[in-house]
This record gives C-alpha cells, structure tokens and sequence, in this order.
C-alpha cells in the first residue's frame, strides 16, 4: 500500500480557476514538503514544513498556498491557475526536517492548465 | 548558492554495460549527499545516501563515493540491466535547507 497518498493523480483545469492537491502521508514523519517539475525544468523544491509549521517557502508567488490541517496532510491550494502552472507536482515526507534527512515521495499529482 | 550538476542528460547502454554518472556539487557546508531514482509515472526514490562520515554508498549493485576534494559523488554500477533503465537524480542536503537536486540523466538500456 502507498504511504504517501496524492490525490487526484491527474489533473485539468481552466486559466483563472483554482484547485486543491491533496497530499495525505503514514509514515508517521513530522515533516512534509512540497516539489514541483515541469518538462522545462528540474525537480524544484516549493515548500517545506514541520510539525505543521512552515519552515521554508522557495515559490516566488502567493498564488500557491500550503494547507496542513493535521500532521500528517499538507495540501496544496493554487489560485488563478496559469498555463505555465502545468507540472507534476510531489509531496514528500521525512522523519524530521533537516537536510540530511531520506525523503519519500508520493507519485504525484499531473496537473494540466489549458 | 548551494549547487548540484549534472551534465548528462542522457546515456544510451546495453546490459551489461558499465554505467558512470557525473555529478558534482557546491557548498560551504558539510554535504550529505543521494542519488534518487524515477521510474515512469512514480515519485522519485532513494537509491543511496552518504554522509561525511562514511564516503562510500552501496545498493542494488549501485555506488557512489563522494570525493571532498574534487567536490564529487559519480555514481556508477558494474552491469546494468534494462530494468536499471529510469532517470537518475544527484541531490545535495546542506546547511539545514531542502534537498536541492540535480537536472536528472536518463539512463536507457536496451536489451
């Protein structure tokens, strides 16, 4: 069984409208993040968190917004979604947040702006 | 900044075949160091990890060894089979921030 669920795993949307990634993890880690890539780029960290506090934001634009509503789900709300938004995105988790630490990736969510 | 780099983007092999991945890296701090893994449709996963303490990482007949005065960490596999086939990512931790990874090579390997 997956450990770290995504959910959906593809997804369409319009310019302008707005969609939630859902990312839910039982591995019982404290720490969770969030990649985006894109076919024009490498794997590129967004954000990260611990025990449902933000710990790092490396995406230049409000327009993506983490939601971590227990410790185990970080969400990912994105607004007036732009083409350039197309990527897959990853959740991850590790045990504690610290750079030395083995992430484990869900599969990741497709998501498509048309 | 801290960096990562790879150069390949591509390598082609048979199996059987000796696969060598160049990676090398950037930082004023002490590195831990990985090679993750991606399969089609799936997340990337690790595939080794090595610290300062011990230079040397081995798994699933892969190996890596980082190199502080060359400020490297080559991965490479003796035979490689057509199921080793999948995108290979060196990634750096440093400095307390999120692992930075490289641009990936994808490995193919043909039967």
């Amino acid at each position: 069984d997956p450990k770290i669920i995504q959910k959906p795993k593809y997804l369409v949307a319009v310019t302008g409208s707005e969609k939630i990634l859902i990312c839910e993890q039982y591995l019982g880690h404290n720490a969770m993040y969030w990649y985006r890539q894109s076919a024009k780029k490498p794997l590129e960290f967004m954000f990260s968190y611990s025990y449902q506090k933000l710990m790092d934001n490396q995406t230049a634009s409000s327009r993506f917004q983490p939601q971590s509503s227990k410790k185990n789900h970080l969400d990912l709300q994105i607004t007036a979604l732009k083409p350039d938004d197309s990527a897959t995105y990853f959740c991850a988790s590790s045990q504690v947040w610290a750079s030395a630490e083995t992430l484990y990736f869900g599969s990741g969510t497709r998501l498509t702006v048309l | 900044g801290d960096s990562v780099t790879q150069m390949q983007g591509q390598v082609t092999l048979s199996e059987d075949d000796f696969l060598f991945i160049n990676c090398t890296y950037s930082t004023t701090w002490y590195p831990t160091l990985f090679w993750y893994v991606q399969y089609p449709g799936e997340g990337p996963q690790l595939l080794l990890k090595v610290t300062t303490a011990n230079n040397k990482g081995i798994s699933r007949g892969f190996e890596a060894t980082y190199d502080k005065r060359t400020t490297s960490f080559h991965l490479q596999k003796a035979s490689v089979q057509e199921s080793d086939s999948a995108v290979y990512y060196c990634v750096l931790g440093a400095g307390g921030r999120a692992l930075i990874f490289g641009t990936g090579t994808t490995v193919s390997v043909s039967p």
